[in-house]
Formats: structure tokens, sequence, C-alpha cells
């Protein structure tokens, strides 16, 4: 079956970095667009990022560009998010999730990793 | 970016009744060359990540109950349960695929009256 398993969540200080993994295994990872979307505390959702199933396209929200970087190793069916320069509001639960192969909607999430930027 | 609302932000209905939720885009998502429109809407409970409901605005994901059904085209659309179950408390959201950067509704959350 298809799992999707976020790590590398935790408390970090303004202006630090963190850098968030999703294991995928159950389908052919290198075969699937992937996204981040970020659910801050009680609040909806917002893609962040996105990579095309080879890694040659990606796209950001304009609230992480510059800041942040998506990226995939389809040898070990990984997908990572790098954060930079993090900010107050960067504060959410992150979700890695799968597109179909529609290309745009998302079948599979995983339960999420949290990131609270604090001082 | 296209813009999502969804209306009303909140609505409780009783068990059993009809629940309707609205979806309106800033521009079309209706792709001219397959004249499907790039719609979806996933279900949320508490502690959950989302759940995917329904794709191109009215095809039902497996094994989602049929009491939830999606319509309309272009920039207006709708989400319904035709019989609200305790199971379906939960805040629903719609997202459009249509352009590359996905985005989604603020979120609707459904009650029992």
């Amino acid at each position: 079956q298809v799992q999707l398993v976020e790590s590398g969540g935790g408390a970090v200080q303004p202006g630090r970095s963190l850098r968030l993994s999703c294991a995928a295994s159950g389908f052919t990872f290198s075969s699937y667009g992937m996204h981040w979307v970020r659910q801050a505390p009680g609040k909806g959702l917002e893609g962040v990022a996105i990579i095309s199933y080879d890694g040659s396209n990606k796209y950001y929200a304009d609230s992480v560009k510059g800041r942040f970087t998506i990226s995939r190793d389809n040898s070990k069916n990984t997908l990572h998010l790098q954060m930079n320069s993090l900010r107050a509001e960067d504060t959410a639960v992150y979700y890695c999730a799968k597109e179909t192969f529609r290309g745009g909607d998302f079948d599979y999430w995983g339960q999420g990793t949290l990131v609270t930027v604090s001082s | 970016d296209i813009v999502m609302t969804q209306s009303p932000d909140s609505l409780a209905v009783s068990l059993g009744e009809r629940a309707t939720i609205s979806c309106k885009s800033s521009q079309s998502v209706l792709y001219s060359s397959n004249n499907k429109n790039y719609l979806a809407w996933y279900q949320q409970k508490p502690g959950q990540p989302p759940k995917l409901l329904l794709y191109w605005a009215s095809t039902r994901e497996s094994g989602v109950p049929d009491r939830f059904s999606g319509s309309g085209s272009g920039t207006d659309f709708t989400l319904t349960i035709s019989s609200l179950q305790a199971e379906d408390v939960a805040v629903y959201y719609c997202q459009q695929y249509y352009s590359r950067m996905f985005t989604f509704g603020q979120g609707t959350k459904v009650e029992i009256k």
C-alpha cells in the first residue's frame, strides 16, 4: 500500500534552517509529481512547492520563493524540502502529497510533520 | 494565482439532511481541450490529512460514498452531501489544479445541528 512518511520537523528559531524529508513506498515514486502542502494551526491548506516526476520542473508559492527548495531522490524514493530563513509565519504542519496520474489532485498524503518557528 | 472562495465558512445540518457547499474560482478552471474542470474536493477530519473525495469536479474517488456529489463548471462549483451522517463532520476544501501552483479554498466546517 502507498505510504508517505514525513520527518524532520521540530522547533527552530527565526532565521534558521530545517530540512524536511518524505519517504515514499508502495508506488513507482519516479513516475509522479510530488508536493509539499502546509497547514498553519487552525488554518486552511496552502500549497508550498511542487516537483515534477523527474525533478526537472519546480514551482513555489510566492510566500516561500527564494527561501525554500524542493528536491527529490528517485533512487531512494525520497522527497525533500530545504527551508531557509524561517519565519514565524512558516509555523505549520507540512504534508507531502502524491499527485494522481491526472496530474493535479492528490490521492495520498502523509500524516504531516510540525514545524514551529519561534524565538 | 487562481483564488478559490468557499461559502459558507461553516454550516450546521441535522443528521439525514442535505449539506451544500459552494466554491468559486477567480478564473475558469475548465480546460477547453478536454472539457474537464480541474477541480477537486477534499474532506479533512481533526488530526488527519485531507482525503480526496471528488476530482474533475464531479467524479467520486474510489470508495467514497455516493451521498457525496459534485456539480458545476467554469468558475462555480458545489459539493453536496445528500444525507449527512455523523462521520461526515469535517472541514471540506475545494482545490483547483488548472494552474500549476494549485490553490485551495479556505475550507468549510460541517457540523451536526
